[in-house]
């Protein structure tokens, strides 16, 4: 596609439910990366794939949170046993490469609210 | 620990006026700076990505500029818009650890017709 696409772009999740976020980045792009943003701040980082491989998953929070990307295209981001306080827009981006220089390029994101 | 900070957090200024836009960050040790830009309810776009061996670049209205020893960059938009209202976001790319992005919280600008 065009854009990295992200869906559900609004979920309501009831506490202690799981959900499950989906990524779809820009074709041929490699890196993946996932953040979180909460109400009036900036976003805040989550975890970062090199194709299939994560790399790095020092921002997720807690064991609650797990992310995939098995064929190193689509990704998904679930979070187990939601808590009112994981409420936030989960936002997903992608980069052509691997090489640090290039531009990053986001998603519209995922809007999760747990009741 | 990189620490990346706007100011202000908020500004409203009349239409056709320059504005200016700050970020800092803490260590210098960084690959490079990228500026956002975020709607309301919408994804962030990338404005302007400064390497750490340039000092600044530009885009049709917009120049960003980096002053990596004093851990500063700032960014100008000359005639300012309308359409130029958003909350714009600063982020940087540290060597150290290069697959995390961190972002500073942002300024929300509004352009008065």
């Amino acid at each position: 596609g065009a854009g990295v696409s992200q869906s559900p772009r609004y979920k309501v999740a009831k506490r202690g439910q799981d959900v499950a976020l989906r990524c779809d980045p820009i074709s041929g792009h490699v890196s993946l990366f996932w953040y979180q943003q909460a109400l009036g701040q900036g976003p805040e980082f989550l975890t970062y794939f090199q194709n299939e491989a994560q790399l790095d998953k020092s921002g997720l929070p807690s064991d609650r949170f797990f992310a995939e990307r098995p064929e190193g295209s689509v990704s998904t981001l679930k979070i187990q046993r939601t808590q009112q306080e994981d409420s936030a827009v989960y936002l997903c981006a992608s980069s052509l490469a691997r090489h640090n220089g290039n531009t990053i390029y986001f998603g519209e994101g995922s809007w999760l609210t747990v009741v | 620990k990189q620490e990346v900070t706007q100011i202000p957090a908020a500004l409203s200024v009349p239409e056709g006026e320059n504005l200016v836009l700050n970020c800092s960050f803490t260590d210098s040790a960084i690959y490079n700076l990228q500026w956002f830009r975020q709607d309301p309810g919408k994804g962030l776009t990338s404005l302007l990505l400064i390497q750490s061996s340039q000092r600044e670049q530009t885009s049709g209205r917009l120049n960003a500029s980096l002053d990596k020893s004093s851990g500063r960059s700032t960014l100008y938009i000359a005639a300012s818009q309308p359409g130029d209202s958003a909350t714009y976001l600063c982020a940087v790319r540290r060597y150290s650890s290069a697959s995390k992005i961190i972002f500073g919280s942002g300024t929300r600008l509004s352009i008065r017709p």
